[in-house]
């Protein structure tokens, strides 16, 4: 089983849209948990940190359930410049990072 | 956030030739630097984690002996791919955790495109 699943899409979905993805994670002692956006050919850029109380940050919001080790991204009012594929991140044991193999959004005008 | 860049950004060469890729903090010191590649369409895959002042530890399936890693100074790690083959040709990432950060974040570089002919 991977340290780190998500649905690799691709979302496609109309400006203006929510969208939301969620991430599983199967070491219930993992310590903390991102959401990196890798744009096509680029490195990964850190969005954001999913902290237990979840967060916002302008439209996006990461929420952080352990009881069923998922964390989530809800993106709302969708820009074409979302389009990109967005990698979920958990630091597990021995401090090592795990990637989730990524889920690509389209925003169509 | 924190910076951290790499050189060269692309590179070709000949099959078994080495190539020397080269990660740095630019503002902050980075105990700890990771190396990863990422072939087209797959996910991150880590290689080798790099500690300033110690030996590297690599993940399995990596060879040491082919990718040599040098983490010399806290803002500076250094991989080198030694006689490079085409399977090697892939999309080089670094990575850099800043201390004192409590989630330690970590910070990509812009990577490296190498392509072995």
């Amino acid at each position: 089983r991977k340290e780190v699943e998500q649905d690799p899409g691709p979302f496609n979905v109309p400006e203006g849209a929510t969208v939301a993805f969620n991430c599983t994670y199967s070491n219930s002692a993992s310590q903390s948990f991102f959401w990196y956006r890798q744009d096509c050919r680029k490195e990964p850029k850190l969005l954001m940190s999913v902290y237990s109380s979840g967060n916002e940050d302008g439209r996006f919001t990461a929420q952080l359930n352990r009881a069923s080790q998922y964390i989530s991204l809800l993106i709302r009012d969708s820009k074409l410049s979302d389009s990109a594929t967005y990698l979920c991140v958990v630091r597990g044991n021995f401090n090592k990072f795990y990637f989730g193999s990524g889920t690509k959004l389209n925003v169509k005008p | 956030g924190a910076v951290v860049s790499q050189h060269p950004s692309r590179v070709i060469c000949k099959s078994g030739t080495s190539v020397k890729i080269e990660c740095r903090s630019l503002d902050f010191q980075a105990t700890t630097m990771f190396w990863y590649r990422q072939f087209p369409k797959q996910s991150l895959m880590l290689m080798a984690t790099s500690n300033e002042g110690s030996k590297a530890t690599y993940e399995q399936g990596v060879e040491k002996d082919k990718f040599l890693i040098n983490h010399a100074s806290l803002t500076l790690s250094t991989l080198t791919v030694t006689s490079a083959h085409p399977e090697d040709s892939s999309f080089y990432i670094c990575s850099a955790r800043g201390s004192g950060d409590v989630q330690e974040t970590q910070y990509f570089g812009p990577g490296t495109r190498l392509l072995v002919l």
